[in-house]
């Protein structure tokens, strides 16, 4: 079966500092996708970036980056120049090819706190 | 604001009680789904609906029923629910739900706080 393993409960920056949030799956499969979603107070999950596992490069969006290493299983997000509103719960899942959408693994999150 | 609505925000219940959720996305997407959130337990698929059939229902107990009349709304309707069933119940739509279709982005709603007592 596969799992999701978010490994650092909560975490702390500093705002225009730079962090990173560890991620890794465990999956017999090799074609699937993975994505990082962030709830913030609100409560509405929303997307941050996703990865297709047959890229080998590194998806990209603005200030957030993830490293993609498949090989062991890995797909952290990096988040530069954080800002105060980057304050939320931070959620990795997996969804295996061919699955339905909604049929995401996630991780039990990791809480991002942002200090001015 | 990404489109989908839940009302209410929240809901205090007692066992016995009889209640919906309700979800609502103008986004002109064909799937929606409902997800619990439990406190330290990750996010639960419940149901999944497609064009307003439902294609997925993760062995969820028969006190959760849903019902989809369109393939704009969404409805989870409880009874003689168990306080561990307090939860953050959220819904979510995209605009496909099969097999295919890449990695699509979810559109979730803001949830409701369920506490039963």
């Amino acid at each position: 079966a596969q799992t999701v393993t978010q490994s650092q409960p909560e975490m702390s920056v500093q705002e225009a500092e730079t962090v990173t949030l560890s991620c890794t799956y465990d999956t017999s499969e090799s074609d699937y996708y993975l994505f990082w979603y962030k709830q913030p107070p609100s409560r509405q999950m929303i997307l941050v970036i996703r990865q297709e596992a047959y890229k080998q490069q590194n998806a990209t969006e603005n200030r957030f980056s993830v490293n993609f290493q498949k090989a062991a299983k890995s797909f952290s997000l990096k988040i530069s120049d954080s800002q105060l509103g980057d304050a939320a719960m931070y959620f990795c899942a997996y969804r295996l090819e061919g699955g339905s959408q909604g049929n995401l693994i996630f991780g039990k999150g990791t809480k991002l706190s942002v200090k001015p | 604001e990404t489109g989908v609505t839940q009302t209410p925000r929240h809901l205090v219940m007692g066992m016995t009680n009889k209640k919906s959720l309700k979800c609502e996305q103008h986004l002109g997407h064909n799937a929606m789904y409902w997800y619990k959130q439990s406190a330290k337990k990750p996010l639960e698929l419940m149901f999944v609906y497609n064009f307003k059939e439902q294609t997925e229902n993760n062995s969820v107990p028969s006190r959760f029923s849903p019902e989809c009349p369109n393939s704009s709304h969404l409805f989870l309707h409880l009874h003689t629910l168990q306080p561990e069933d307090s939860a953050l119940y959220l819904c979510a739509s995209s605009l496909h739900s099969g097999q295919g279709s890449g990695g699509e982005k979810l559109f979730f709603g803001s949830g409701t706080q369920l506490s039963v007592l």
